[in-house]
């Protein structure tokens, strides 16, 4: 085990709904990254939060935002939910500036109806 | 632009020996990642590689060569429980991952 949980496990929403997805970060890493894994693909970047701060982002549309807490724990936040949404939701931890490794947590499966 | 390649899908037999390459063009590079992905599962770190080289990790091992864009992952004496996808990442500039398609590997008795 990594250390790194998320929440929900999985979720149903339907179309147009929001949905906020949690991730606690491994003890010590202050670096979270979320990622989107359609199935049978590899996961797509999101964006990264170091300390609080949005880190880089990539080719998502505003309507998906997050949060990272003093904590280092961290938010995934998705308004008006589309089909295309549905995926594996994948957040990772790592110690910027140092071990650069990303380690997963579980996953949450979102499913749009 | 940004681009990983990697093949979709291999099969080998138990016991045997399987390599899975990788191919990549990127904007900066701060290193080449391999994760091992079970159906349904997160991804797990399997190994890094940020110098030319081959890096060695009990039954798998992965190599790098920076002036091909190019990286393997060797894995001996397969076992069934090796069955799951195998993601090649490089780290770019702003260290962020940008991630191949996966190749799954299929392993026969």
């Amino acid at each position: 085990e990594t250390g790194v949980t998320q929440s929900p496990t999985h979720l149903i929403k339907t179309r147009g709904q929001q949905v906020t997805l949690r991730c606690s970060s491994q003890s010590g890493h202050n670096t979270v990254s979320w990622y989107q894994q359609a199935l049978g693909q590899g996961p797509q970047f999101i964006f990264q939060y170091y300390r609080e701060e949005e880190n880089g982002r990539g080719n998502f549309p505003p309507r998906f935002s997050g949060l990272q807490f003093p904590n280092y724990s961290s938010e995934l936040n998705v308004n008006a939910l589309e089909l295309d949404d549905s995926a594996l939701y994948l957040c990772a931890s790592s110690w910027t500036s140092g071990e650069e490794t990303q380690y997963f947590g579980p996953g949450t499966r979102l499913l749009v109806l | 632009g940004q681009n990983i390649d990697q093949p979709t899908e291999m099969t080998a037999t138990e016991g045997a020996i399987v390599q899975i390459n990788c191919t990549y063009q990127t904007s900066g590079f701060n290193g080449l990642f391999w994760y091992q992905q079970h159906a349904g599962e997160a991804p797990t770190f399997l190994s890094y590689n940020v110098l030319d080289g081959l890096e060695e990790k009990g039954r798998f091992s992965s190599f790098l060569s920076r002036s091909k864009g190019y990286s393997y992952l060797l894995l001996k004496e397969l076992q069934m429980k090796d069955s799951a996808s195998y993601l090649c990442a490089t780290m770019d500039s702003n260290y962020q991952l940008i991630w191949g398609a996966g190749t799954k590997l299929i392993i026969k008795p």
